[in-house]
């Protein structure tokens, strides 16, 4: 596509239920990344891929959050039993490959937890 | 772990006159140092990047400098305009690849 792309825009959910988040990156990119912005705060790395798999999946904040990555595309990223301090804006961003320099962001996901 | 600290938080300048936002990394083997510019509601976007192999890089109105000893990169900001107003990220990583890790942001200010 011609820029990333994130779904839903926005998801209101109930504490305690489960979450997707969709993340299309622009075609052709090879690395994908998930970061999180909570209000007035920076960009909390999550976890990486390069293709299909996850070199580095440190900054997931719990077991309750997972991620995939399928035919070096679409990426899913699952919050389970969500929690108020879940809420915050999900941000996935591709590169052409990594190192290659600027890294391509979507417009996010607000997750408001209640 | 790797760690970006950003100073300041927020900054207020009026129009023309120049913003430094500062930002110190923990990692040594970082060479990669890149900026973005956040607008209310809107996606990052990157505004301009440095590797280790320069000390500083310029474009136009915006200029980074890097102290790789001292481990700090700074983002010059001269003849600032109402529309350079914005959230501010500094962020280090490295050129063969890995995660990008970014400071707390700055939200700066630019009073016509």
């Amino acid at each position: 596509g011609a820029g990333v792309s994130q779904s839903p825009s926005n998801k209101v959910t109930e504490k305690g239920k489960d979450v997707e988040l969709r993340c299309d990156p622009i075609s052709g990119h090879t690395a994908l990344y998930w970061y999180r912005q909570s209000l007035g705060q920076g960009l909390e790395f999550l976890i990486y891929f390069q293709g299909n798999s996850a070199p580095d999946k440190s900054g997931l904040p719990s077991d309750r959050f997972s991620a995939e990555r399928t035919g070096g595309s679409v990426s899913t990223l699952t919050i389970q039993r969500t929690q108020q301090e879940d809420s915050a804006v999900y941000l996935c961003a591709s590169i052409l490959q990594t190192g290659a320099g600027e890294l391509f962001f979507g417009e996010g996901s607000r997750l408001t937890v209640l | 772990g790797e760690n970006v600290e950003q100073h300041p938080s927020t900054l207020s300048v009026q129009e023309g006159d120049s913003a430094v936002i500062k930002c110190t990394y923990s990692d040594s083997a970082s060479n990669y140092f890149p900026w973005y510019k956040q607008e209310l509601g809107k996606r990052p976007q990157l505004i301009i990047d440095i590797r280790s192999n320069v000390g500083e890089k310029k474009d136009q109105r915006i200029a980074v400098t890097l102290n790789k000893t001292a481990k700090h990169f700074s983002l010059h900001i001269t003849e600032t305009q109402p529309e350079d107003s914005a959230v501010y990220f500094c962020a280090a990583g490295k050129n063969q690849g890995g995660k990008l890790i970014f400071g707390q942001g700055t939200e700066l200010s630019v009073k016509p």
